[in-house]
Order: C-alpha cells, then structure tokens, then sequence
C-alpha cells in the first residue's frame, strides 16, 4: 500500500543547531510532495511543496527540502533552527496527480533556547 | 490562498449523539475535504466532498457515520453520528490551493471530545 515514512517522532535541539527531519514514500510513479508544520494551537500550514523542476525546494522560514528520486525520498532541512519552529512537521504526499493526500505519522520538534 | 473557517473549534458530546461540523472557505472550490486526526496520530482523509454530487469516502469510513452536505462552492459539512468515545478526533477541512498554489490549506479544526 502507498504509505510515507517518518522516522523521527521526536527530535529535540538547541536553538542554532542544524535540523534534518527524515520523509520517505512508498510509490514508483508520479508524487507531488508537501512538509506541513503544525505549531502550538494553530492549524496546518505549508512550509514547502514540490511538483517538479528544480529538487531542492526552499520554502518558508529559512527550511529547504530536497527531493531525492532514487531513495523517495523529501527530507525537510534548517541550518540553524530557533525556539520559535517548536512544532509538529508532517510530511504528505499525493501520488499520480491524485488529490488524496497521504500524511506521515509527523515529528514533534522541540528546540531549548 | 483561500482561508477556511471551521465551526466548532471544539466541543464536548455525549456518546450516542451527533455533531455537525461546519466548513466555509471564503473563495468558490471545487473539491473540499475532510480529515480525521486522532490522538497522537497523523491526519487520515475521510471523504472528498463535491458539489453536486454525493461524497467519495475513503476505506474505512461510511456515510451512515459520516453523512457530508456539500450545498455550494464554498460550504460543506460534516456529521459525526451516533457518536463512540473512539471518535475523539480533530475534524479538519480543507481545499485544495488556487491561483496557480497546488498546495491544500486548512482549516483550523474541530477538537471532538466524546464522553
């Protein structure tokens, strides 16, 4: 079954340190990939989306995602993170051009100051 | 993007009962749809609603349970039936972007507690 993989449930950092945060999808054809972050009481919002062309995307809030074909994968990255992207990040999918979008489990990010 | 207003932003309902959820998107959308978010869980889709026509659900969801009203482009709803306190969830809607935005706002969800 189609399905996306996040690794990491939860990951916590101190403010300036780097961040990867781990998507993987299960699907040989066509996908159209999203991060989405949930902060603290407020509702879903796009970070970033990829549909084609360039695969290193750069999307809002300094994070960046880069699609990698040959692994599936969409890893969300930040060079340096900072309290205020405490959040949940949710990783989706959407495959041959379908508007069902399929969401990985999602990584609760903690950065200390 | 269009923004999505959601009614109730939350409640708390008696087993047995219903609830409908309210969802109006202030620009004219052809497709809207509806999540379900369980506790400690990822958002799963429930159903596409289109106007004019009757609801697709998604496996594992029927419409005896989930009964969805799609009068107008900018306006659905959703009913949780007959409610069980495993159907303590986030309820979220959304659109799929426009203007040339391929991604799907949100709303800002329903935090159904059933006791």
């Amino acid at each position: 079954a189609q399905s996306v993989s996040q690794h990491n449930h939860h990951v916590i950092l101190s403010e300036a340190a780097s961040l990867e945060l781990g998507c993987n999808y299960s699907y040989g054809g066509t996908v159209n990939l999203f991060w989405y972050v949930q902060y603290p009481g407020q509702h879903l919002q796009l970070l970033l989306k990829y549909f084609s062309g360039d695969p290193l995307v750069k999307g809002i809030k300094g994070f960046e995602a880069e699609f990698i074909k040959s692994k599936f994968s969409f890893n969300l990255r930040k060079p340096s993170v900072q309290w205020s992207d405490t959040a949940e990040y949710f990783c989706a999918v959407n495959m041959d051009s379908s508007y069902k979008l399929i969401f990985g489990s999602g990584t609760r990010l903690l950065v200390r100051p | 993007s269009a923004v999505i207003s959601q009614k109730p932003s939350r409640d708390i309902c008696q087993r047995g009962t219903s609830l409908t959820i309210q969802c109006q998107v202030d620009s004219q959308v052809t497709m809207m749809f509806w999540y379900r978010q369980q506790p400690g869980q990822s958002l799963t889709l429930i159903a596409t609603a289109n106007q004019g026509s009757e609801a697709t659900y998604e496996s594992g969801f029927v419409i005896d349970k989930f009964p969805i009203s799609r009068p107008n482009l900018t306006f659905s709803t959703l009913t949780v039936s007959n409610m069980s306190p495993e159907d303590s969830s986030i309820y979220l809607c959304s659109v799929e972007g426009t203007g040339g935005n391929y991604g799907y706002t949100f709303g800002s969800g329903t935090r159904l507690t059933v006791v």
